[in-house]
């Protein structure tokens, strides 16, 4: 079974909303990473947040970790057209940091 | 830098049939991965390596091998390729001991027939 799943599995917007996309895994993690997918490529990384973490920033991504939830949130504000993508949450397995672990995904599409 | 390349981008194979996915990486990683993405789902873990000559298995090895006799080479076995096995094939790369970061490839597109 899949140690994260994300929530919405997709989700509609305009272009200037904030998107907000969730994240929740099921046992203890060493760290948890989010990572974008255009429509038929490879993933890239975008943050990575770590257990002792409550909330980082990048650009315009702000990542929050709630680890007594088990939940992650990822939001994107001012959103572009070009943020249209799959986002993935990804987690270690707690007692290994060698396996790395994808959740199903959310789908986001910004209109213009 | 390359990155991480993969070849071929696009296969097709007849059930039974074996072959082998290529992935190489230039960055000097010590950590390498595959995954398989079937239609509306995330990745799955197949196989990975934490070094030259160490390898474990994943989510869902079975039907799979893999090898890393470099630190750059992590070629994907099939053994005998099924219709299951259809899928867009990922590797990833990442220098785990300091960043978790996965550098991703571009894909292998494989249809089993």
């Amino acid at each position: 079974s899949q140690q994260g799943e994300e929530d919405p599995q997709a989700l509609s917007i305009q272009e200037g909303e904030n998107a907000t996309m969730n994240c929740s895994y099921k046992t203890s993690i060493n760290n948890l990473q989010w990572y974008r997918q255009n429509s038929g490529r490879g993933l890239v990384h975008l943050i990575l947040i770590r257990s002792n973490e409550r909330e980082k920033h990048s650009g315009r991504l702000r990542v929050t970790l709630d680890t007594s939830k088990k939940s992650s949130s990822l939001l994107i504000t001012a959103s572009r057209a070009a943020d249209t993508a799959s986002y993935f949450c990804a987690t270690d397995a707690g007692t290994s940091y060698d396996k790395v672990i994808f959740g199903p995904g959310t789908s986001l599409s910004v209109i213009p | 830098n390359a990155g991480v390349t993969q070849t071929p981008k696009f296969q097709v194979l007849k059930t039974g049939q074996s072959m082998t996915l290529q992935c190489a990486q230039d960055m000097n990683h010590e950590y390498m991965s595959w995954y398989r993405q079937d239609p509306g789902m995330g990745l799955r873990l197949i196989h990975y390596s934490v070094g030259a000559g160490i390898t474990d298995q994943g989510e869902v090895p079975n039907g799979y091998n893999v090898s890393r006799s470099t630190t750059e080479d992590f070629p994907l076995r099939l053994l005998s390729a099924a219709p299951s096995q259809t899928s867009v094939y990922f590797c990833a790369s990442s220098r785990y001991t300091t960043s978790y970061e996965q550098y991703f490839g571009p894909g292998t597109r494989l249809t089993v027939t």
